[in-house]
């Protein structure tokens, strides 16, 4: 199985700047790396697709790079709602893993 | 619109069964695969199997164990899991896979999810 890792694991914040979360595949998987939003008690919602493609509805404050095995969640100009969990997946292989989170919380 | 509805919240006992359903809405149901991923109290997403029209796929670790099924008149999946135990608890969300052709596979909606407690 492809294992994925997120750093950090938490990461504080303030309205108005600007964060970056890192995923690594432990073997490349091209582009096939997905980021999802999830806040608490809540589903978990598709934001990024194909390492770099803004799911429809989503603003485009969010941003995806990387391929390979390194790539990058950008989020500008944090809004309070967008404080959350953050997860990458992969898609490239068999069964799908995730990423074990990132935590985005107010500084 | 799009949604995936499951079933509500089940309390088992160790070694019981549950069986949860997630009913399809909004979207042609026979073209679309269905996954279950779940994700325990805390933690992270943890990808169980998938059904589509003609197998299934699951998880290494639930092999023997796990069930998924469907009924097309209904447009809805079933999942089910047997011999539970209590780190079996945690939350079910049966999840639409959308594939693009140059963009992959993604999971784009999530049912609302249903909370399996296992207790004695």
């Amino acid at each position: 199985d492809i294992q994925m890792t997120q750093s950090p694991t938490s990461l504080s914040a303030a309205v108005g700047d600007r964060v970056n979360i890192s995923c690594r595949a432990s073997q490349s998987i091209s582009r096939y790396l997905n980021w999802y939003q999830q806040k608490p008690g809540k589903a978990p919602k598709l934001l990024i697709y194909a390492a770099s493609s803004l799911q429809s509805g989503v603003p485009s404050s969010f941003s995806g790079s990387g391929s390979g095995t390194d790539f990058t969640l950008t989020i500008s100009n944090l809004q309070s709602e967008d404080f959350a969990t953050y997860y990458c997946q992969q898609s490239y292989s068999t069964p799908p893993t995730f990423g074990q989170g990132t935590r985005l919380d107010v500084k | 619109q799009v949604q995936l509805v499951q079933s509500g919240a089940e309390v088992k006992k160790p070694g019981a069964s549950v069986k949860v359903s997630c009913t399809s809405h909004g979207f042609t149901f026979s073209a679309f695969y269905i996954h279950w991923v779940r994700q325990a109290p805390g933690r992270g997403l943890e990808w169980m199997g998938m059904i589509n029209p003609s197998e299934t796929s699951y998880a290494q670790e639930f092999q023997g164990r796990l069930t998924m099924t469907r009924d097309t008149s209904t447009s809805t999946v079933y999942m089910e899991v047997d011999s539970l135990r209590p780190e079996d608890t945690a939350v079910y969300y049966c999840v639409r896979e959308v594939v693009r052709l140059r963009g992959g596979n993604s999971f784009d909606y999530w049912g609302q999810g249903t909370l399996v407690t296992v207790s004695s």
